[in-house]
């Protein structure tokens, strides 16, 4: 079955420049959501899209920026990197036939140096 | 908004030991899941268990929503077993976001 596809896998930017993050969420799902993690923390979620609309806003820097495009996939836009930008990041999708489940995407390490 | 609360924050077991994880959560919700995440930080859905029990393979969950909590039992804990287990609350009640608890640090020794 297909999963949740995040691109790329691993990023090094330095302070001050910008990075964008893409999701290929599972086929069908209505909702892409966007969660950092830093080490040794939970999951913090930071934006969320239904139907391709913004749904929900968390804990995300004015710095930081995402849409979902006509075709589903979604990216997160990254500027003015700061060190502590530093984290995994991760896409989900749901459905809200599915009982909403999420399923993650494996994540996208950046390294801001 | 809704706080989430695990316990015990981290848990060394020898393999084939038994374990129960909490997760406490502070409003009413109708929608909580349970994940672990990998050594290689993948985080996988074991559980949607709003109310209720289920069962798969080792793992079960219960969640007792009128009290707010729920438990992950693992038997026959596996060394691949080890890494982080979240409960995460919340989904379209809440807006539309998770929110994760702190996490259960779980190491499975052989």
């Amino acid at each position: 079955a297909a999963g949740v596809i995040q691109s790329p896998r691993h990023l090094i930017k330095e302070k001050r420049e910008t990075a964008t993050l893409k999701c290929y969420p599972i086929p069908r799902h209505d909702t892409v959501y966007w969660y950092q993690q830093g080490p040794g923390q939970d999951p913090q979620f930071l934006i969320s899209f239904y139907e391709k609309m913004q749904s929900d806003k968390g804990s995300i820097p004015d710095r930081f920026s995402a849409q979902q495009f006509s075709d589903y996939h979604s990216e997160l836009n990254m500027s003015s990197l700061e060190l502590g930008d530093s984290a995994l990041y991760f896409c989900a999708s749901s459905s809200d036939r599915d009982n909403e489940k999420l399923f993650f995407g494996s994540g996208t390490q950046l390294s801001v140096l | 908004g809704i706080q989430v609360e695990q316990s015990p924050p981290d848990l060394i077991l020898q393999e084939g030991a038994n374990s129960t994880l909490r997760c406490n959560f502070s409003d009413s919700v109708n929608n909580l899941q349970w994940f672990h995440q990998n050594p290689w930080g993948q985080l996988i859905n074991l559980f949607y268990i709003p109310s209720g029990t289920k069962q798969n393979g080792r793992l079960s969950a219960t969640t007792v929503a009128t009290e707010r909590y729920s438990l992950l039992y693992i038997s026959s804990s596996q060394t691949t077993d080890s890494g982080v287990y979240f409960c995460a609350v919340g989904g379209s009640l809440y807006g539309q976001n998770f929110v994760f608890g702190p996490g259960t640090r779980l190491s499975v020794l052989p």
